[in-house]
């Protein structure tokens, strides 16, 4: 099965701030990879599919790019309600695996 | 509105049996691939199984294949997960999911709240 490593594992961040997450595959899922948000106490939200993607109603500040191996994250000014955790999934092959997370923190 | 509504989860022995349902509304049940994914307290998600639209396709993680079946009732607007053969290890929070039309099925796009199950003696 394909691993997904996510780094790093916790980041703390300010309001405002850039926040640039990480995502590797263990070999190629090309451009299928998606991101998730989740809070405490609720079922994960798709942010990104396709790499780049934004599904629907996701705020423009959130932005994906990477293709092969290497995946990023970007969230161009952090919210307050943007502090939670964060996965990466790949869907290029079975069975479908996630990274273990990212947790996002006030700094 | 897409809503996913769990239900099943128990308290159950190891080696024992148990049937997750998931009842969907909100959208045609039978245009969509349906996911289960669980994640344990504390813990990252995994992606546990997915079944097709019609029901023809099946697959399974590595750590529940032989032991679990995904199931769906396109009639009922329902989704099952036969769980047999329960380890300790398959103690989590099962959600249901939907697959995304546009990665064919095989991103959850719209998630339930999820169903405990706990596999203890």
């Amino acid at each position: 099965e394909i691993v997904m490593t996510q780094s790093p594992a916790t980041l703390s961040v300010s309001p405002g701030e850039r926040v640039t997450l990480s995502c590797r595959a263990s070999q190629s899922v090309s451009s299928d990879l998606a991101w998730f948000q989740q809070k405490p106490g609720q079922a994960p939200r798709l942010l990104i599919y396709g790499a780049s993607t934004r599904a629907t109603g996701i705020p423009a500040r959130f932005s994906g790019s990477g293709s092969g191996t290497e995946f990023t994250l970007t969230i161009a000014s952090l919210q307050s309600e943007d502090f939670g955790f964060y996965y990466c999934q790949q869907c290029n092959s079975w069975p479908l695996t996630f990274g273990q997370g990212t947790k996002v923190e006030i700094k | 509105e897409v809503q996913l509504v769990e239900s099943g989860g128990v308290v159950v022995q190891p080696g024992g049996s148990l049937r997750l349902s998931c009842v969907a509304s909100g959208f045609i049940f039978d245009d969509y691939a349906m996911h289960w994914v669980r994640q344990s307290v504390g813990k990252g998600l995994e992606w546990v199984s997915l079944v097709s639209w019609d029901g023809l396709k099946r697959h399974y993680a590595d750590s529940v294949k032989g032991r679990f079946t995904i199931s769906r009732d396109n009639g009922k607007n329902s989704l099952y997960l036969q769980m047999n053969g329960l380890r300790p290890e398959d103690t989590a929070l099962y959600y249901c999911a939907r697959g995304s039309l546009a990665t064919t099925g095989r991103i959850p796009d719209s998630w339930g709240q999820g169903t405990l199950v706990t596999v203890s003696s």
